[in-house]
């Protein structure tokens, strides 16, 4: 199984709900990412996990919060989110440093986030 | 500042003609990636390179890593209307898990 998968496929919100994007891959990789993506940008980087600790967190505001629940699973907590945020969100995941020596990501299909 | 720069940003061609597309860093990487993403959905990853010099094809699409492994390229012959899309560069530099991208290259193939 070489698939990422993601869900919701497109997620509406109003500015005071709270809601989770889920990730989930089989592939074996130790690394999973959380990336934002606005129309005809390239994918800006959010969160790294790697061996399920958080190893990288690009200033994101505290409205996003990231889970990783096991080696397979990546949630994105969403509170409070503000009209701006609407996006593409992509996961992302990868093998471990001892298993490749290059970062060869795999990309989901994404979740549309809508913020009203 | 942009550390990997690709162009062009936006290419229109007709069906059967060829195309080449170029990532440029004065950065060195460790790899570099291509992907080719289709409107509302993720990237999906063509190819890897690592080695300078190296050059791999895949079908239609030929992908060179410059010998000081600072630049790349993608091309296309006899381009396709399947073959539009984003097509975006990444690079690693180091080995801190972070991928520096380009902007990428929208391609439109007219039939």
């Amino acid at each position: 199984d070489t698939e990422v998968t993601q869900t919701p496929k497109h997620l509406v919100m109003g500015m005071t709900n709270k809601k989770s994007l889920k990730c989930e891959q089989h592939m074996g990789h130790r690394a999973m990412y959380w990336y934002k993506q606005k129309a005809k940008k390239p994918p800006e980087l959010m969160f790294v996990y790697s061996y399920e600790k958080l190893s990288i967190n690009e200033s994101v505001p505290s409205r996003f919060s990231p889970e990783c629940p096991n080696s397979s699973l990546l949630n994105l907590h969403l509170h409070a989110l503000q009209p701006e945020d609407s996006a593409l969100y992509l996961c992302a995941s990868s093998q471990d440093r001892g298993a490749a020596v290059y970062n060869e990501q795999f990309f989901g299909p994404g979740t549309r986030l809508t913020v009203l | 500042t942009q550390l990997l720069e690709q162009s062009p940003q936006f290419l229109s061609i007709q069906e059967g003609e060829n195309l080449t597309v170029y990532c440029n860093s004065s950065s060195v990487f460790s790899s570099l990636q291509w992907y080719r993403q289709e409107p509302g959905e993720g990237p999906v990853l063509l190819v890897t390179v690592v080695t300078g010099g190296e050059v791999k094809k895949l079908k239609r699409l030929t992908f060179q890593f410059g010998d000081a492994r600072k630049d790349s390229s993608l091309h296309i012959t006899a381009a396709q209307p399947g073959d539009t899309g984003l097509y975006l560069c990444a690079g690693e530099l180091g080995n801190n898990r972070k991928l520096i991208w380009g902007l990428g290259t929208s391609l439109a193939v007219n039939p």
